[in-house]
């Protein structure tokens, strides 16, 4: 139990144009996901606690118009990079927060490479 | 805000070894403490978590040991084996105990 899925696992788009990746847990339903930003060789930077039905509670320093958050179901969490640039290359992580209390889920991850 | 410190930023050790990695946390709130290793260009895995009720817990080859005075907890990995090699995270609980502070990390090298 406790699968979480990240879709894509990596995509490369042009400057300015915007990136969809999508959050899912496959066997529970996660009222709660949490989306992290990973640099190479570092840790993971949380950058917004994701709510099924409500606004996302995003990280001090982190823009709310350019990384858009949508939790519309008990399954899915959608991240949006919008006008995505160089500097927004990363290795983007969500986790879903299980049911039963035993901590965070991560999905497998999503490479974005901005040329 | 939570800070959690981790030690040390790499480890090698022979395998059969053990390894022993620390990590501190200030926010006394905190009230639970995972630990995640990940694989390059994986995803991070929970392998045991404690939480502040309780001093140990073990599962195998893995324990962690967490002394809530102190503010500090520690995962041991004991027999290791060049499987074990990877980066370990550990972290912190914050706010109402779902969201994650992580450490630096710690890079595990099992030489055999």
């Amino acid at each position: 139990g406790a699968v979480v899925s990240q879709h894509p696992s990596w995509v490369i788009c042009k400057s300015g144009t915007s990136v969809k990746i999508e959050c899912r847990s496959l066997d529970f339903q996660a009222t709660t996901m949490f989306w992290y930003r990973q640099f190479p060789k570092q840790s993971l930077m949380l950058m917004a606690t994701s709510n099924e039905g409500s606004k996302a509670t995003y990280e001090q320093g982190v823009e709310k118009d350019k990384f858009l958050i949508n939790h519309a179901s008990l399954t899915l969490s959608t991240l949006t990079v919008t006008s995505a640039h160089p500097e927004d290359s990363s290795f983007y992580i969500c986790s879903a927060l299980s049911h039963r209390g035993e901590g965070q889920y991560f999905g497998p991850g999503t490479r974005l490479l901005v040329l | 805000g939570e800070n959690v410190e981790q030690h040390p930023s790499t480890l090698s050790v022979q395998e059969g070894d053990s390894a022993v990695i620390k990590c501190t946390y200030s926010d006394s709130a905190s009230n639970y403490f995972p630990w995640y290793k990940q694989e390059l260009g994986k995803r991070p895995q929970l392998i045991i978590d404690i939480r502040s009720n309780v001093g140990e817990k073990k599962d195998q080859r893995i324990a962690v040991t967490l002394n809530k005075t102190a503010k500090h907890f520690s995962l041991h990995i004991t027999e290791t084996q060049p499987e074990d090699s990877a980066v370990y995270f550990c972290a912190a609980s914050i706010q109402d105990g779902n969201k994650l502070v992580f450490g630096a990390g710690t890079i595990l090298r099992v030489k055999s």
